[in-house]
């Protein structure tokens, strides 16, 4: 499985924008790049992607380098809500689909 | 909106029982995957089946076994159940047409605690 690393935790102060970083500088061409998230007692969610492009949605934002090597989810203003754990995964254009979830970033919201 | 649902949310079993957990994916969705998280862990994924078919297999232990249904819904069966398998276990279903860009939706778990 192609690997990505991400920092263990994170803090936000509400209402203000987080940044979460991903690297994944053994990325090929045909790679998506998915973000989940999972909230306390919950499944997972999907949150966005993206392939090369930096990619809006109404939940976030993601900004992807221009070598493709790291990627970065922008949660533009942090509710408490958003607390949760944040897994950058790469999808792979052939083989299986099932997601590998790394040690994502435990991000804490600040009220 | 419909979401998955999964069954019953909590089992509590002895060691060398038996148990079967129930997933019953968003309606028209065609593919089926089963994650087991640990306490304190990422999800793992154990197996994944697309028109009834097993498509991809994971981490799942031998004692373990699932497969779809005509009507799309899985079922995970273990056996022998060890400690170690106190888990949540999370069922997603999605399209499974898309590949690497199919969404997977996740049910709400079903928490298995073995004594």
């Amino acid at each position: 499985d192609a690997k990505t690393t991400q920092p263990n935790s994170m803090e936000s102060n509400e209402e203000e924008p987080v940044h979460l970083p991903c690297n994944h500088s053994t990325i090929s061409g045909t790679d998506y790049i998915h973000w989940y998230r999972q909230l306390p007692s919950q499944g997972p969610e999907y949150v966005i992607h993206g392939l090369t492009s930096n990619v809006n949605n109404r939940m976030a934002s993601l900004a992807i380098a221009e070598d493709r090597k790291s990627s970065t989810l922008i949660l533009h203003r942090a509710t408490l809500r958003d607390a949760a754990v944040y897994y950058c995964i790469l999808r792979l254009q052939t083989g299986a689909n099932n997601l590998f979830f790394g040690t994502g970033t435990r991000l804490t919201v600040i009220p | 909106a419909a979401g998955v649902i999964q069954s019953p949310r909590h089992l509590i079993k002895e060691k060398r029982e038996t148990a079967t957990l129930k997933c019953y994916p968003i309606p028209r969705h065609d593919t089926v995957y089963w994650y087991q998280q640990g306490p304190g862990q990422d999800p793992q994924f154990l197996i994944s089946f697309y028109e009834k078919m097993q498509s991809d297999k994971g981490s799942i232990p031998d004692r373990f076994s699932a497969q779809q249904f005509s009507d799309y819904h899985s079922e995970l069966n273990m056996s022998s159940l060890e400690l170690g398998d106190s888990a949540l276990y999370f069922c997603a279903s999605s399209l499974g047409t898309s590949g690497p860009l199919d969404t997977q939706y996740f049910g709400p778990g079903t928490r298995l605690t073995v004594l």
